[in-house]
């Protein structure tokens, strides 16, 4: 079965830096392209960005709220790839959600991870 | 970015009702929308891609039509298992954009 499993959230404050993991298996993971989202009840699911596979050169894109803060990085030997969040600020409090998209065709997110909460406060 | 706006926000129906929720895009997406059911404290599971292909065990209740910018889910009768919160999402061009929800709660 597919499984793509977060972790790394918490109780971070505002400036500080947060690193989230999203391990994946029961699929080739270096053949997709991972997302990482948002949600709050306040902004609803926002995309935060995704990083391709190999194949396109595991390029990446970012929102613009949170581009030049937030790095997606991949390790495909592992199954896991990496959301590292800098410079935290207090709308950066959501729970975080990875997924699995194809990265060709009809660019379907299939399957997504249980969330894991970060909540930026002093 | 593309805009995606549902309606409506919420409704009310009863087990065994046919439920048609609508999703428009501010621009033409093509066939590239797909729809999600989350239940209160869950992700999102994917229920339709390509605008009108279900997702592999999505059962046969749950269908989807259109294209270009306008877009349909229904359900064609609703099971008590139905109850959540139903969302469209575009994936024609980055940011990737989602409606803003609709709750479908029990009469």
């Amino acid at each position: 079965d597919v499984q793509l499993v977060e972790s790394g959230g918490g109780l971070i404050q505002p400036g500080r830096s947060l690193r989230l993991s999203c391990t994946a298996s029961g699929f080739i993971f270096g053949d997709y392209a991972v997302n990482w989202f948002r949600q709050t009840p306040g902004r609803g699911l926002e995309w935060v960005g995704f990083i391709r596979n190999k194949g396109y050169a595991g390029t990446t894109e970012y929102a613009a709220s949170v581009k030049g803060r937030f790095t997606i990085s991949r390790d495909d030997s592992k199954s896991i790839a990496y959301l590292q969040m800098n410079s935290l600020k207090t709308e950066d409090t959501a729970v975080y959600y990875c997924t699995r998209q194809l990265d060709y065709g009809d660019y379907r997110i299939d399957y997504w991870g249980q969330g894991t909460l970060v909540t930026v406060s002093s | 970015d593309i805009q995606m706006t549902q309606s409506p926000s919420s409704l009310s129906a009863s087990v065994g009702d046919r439920v048609t929720i609508t999703c428009r895009a501010s621009q033409f997406i093509s066939s590239y929308l797909n729809w999600y059911e989350q239940r209160p404290g869950k992700a999102p599971k994917l229920l339709i891609y390509a605008a009108s292909t279900s997702h592999s065990g999505v059962p046969p209740r749950f269908s989807g039509s259109g294209s270009g910018t306008d877009f349909t889910l229904t359900i064609s009768s609703l099971q008590s298992e139905d109850f959540a919160t139903y969302y469209c999402q575009q994936s024609y061009s980055t940011p990737w954009t989602f409606g803003q929800g609709t709750k479908v709660e029990i009469k």
